[in-house]
């Protein structure tokens, strides 16, 4: 069936420090991916996607590459900061079926 | 991108009663919406699909005479949590968007605390 798998948290880093979010995915049909970040308190934003293998999708300093090879779709992030703290979620959708959330990764981004 | 509220974002309630919160899509029709739940530190659990002039669909182990969806306009959906008991506390999250739509656009969320 269709699932995503995430790195388990909780991720600790200093400003400015080098991140990776992995995220992977069941190969079943061609999904879109996105990666979800949700704040204290808050819903959830939508950060960024990719429709197509190969794609990149980017913002906000964050970017991820959708890896059909590999069924992978990792967030980076070349220096993170303190407001960048937060649950990070990554997500599948086929086109006419449910969204399908992986469990989230929360990071904490330390002065 | 698209914006969806909900209304309102938190509620505290007593045991018994029955809790109704608003789900808008502000600038954009939307023939569906999803509600979901979240446990403190967890992932979101899709409620229930809901679906503009028609019923909503409901995941398996959900409720439906629990939680109540009404799907009146292209443009808001309501879910009832009636006879609210402290278990039922949680956050609830609307969405509208995915199924034929490439994006789902997330409202900001409804804190439930039942006393």
């Amino acid at each position: 069936g269709n699932s995503v798998t995430q790195m388990e948290g909780p991720v600790t880093l200093s400003e400015e420090a080098f991140l990776t979010i992995n995220c992977t995915y069941t190969a079943t049909g061609y999904p879109s991916l996105f990666w979800y970040v949700q704040y204290p308190g808050e819903g959830l934003q939508l950060l960024l996607k990719a429709t197509k293998a190969d794609d990149k999708g980017s913002n906000k300093g964050f970017e991820a590459t959708y890896r059909k090879e590999t069924t992978s779709f990792h967030l980076e992030k070349g220096s993170v900061q303190v407001s960048d703290s937060a649950v990070y979620f990554c997500a599948r959708h086929n086109y006419g079926q449910n969204f399908v959330f992986g469990p989230g990764t929360r990071l904490s981004v330390l002065p | 991108g698209a914006v969806v509220s909900q209304h309102p974002s938190w509620v505290i309630c007593k045991s018994g009663t029955s809790v109704k919160i608003e789900c808008r899509s502000l600038d954009f029709q939307a023939t569906t919406m999803f509600w979901y739940r979240q446990f403190p530190k967890q992932s979101l659990m899709l409620m229930a699909t809901s679906n503009e002039g028609s019923k909503a669909t409901y995941e398996q182990g959900v409720e439906k005479d629990k939680f109540l969806i009404n799907h009146a306009s292209l443009t808001l959906s309501t879910l009832t949590v009636t006879s609210a008991h402290p278990e039922d506390s949680s956050f609830y999250i609307c969405s509208a968007g995915g199924g034929q739509h490439d994006t789902q656009y997330f409202g900001p969320g409804t804190r439930l605390t039942v006393l």
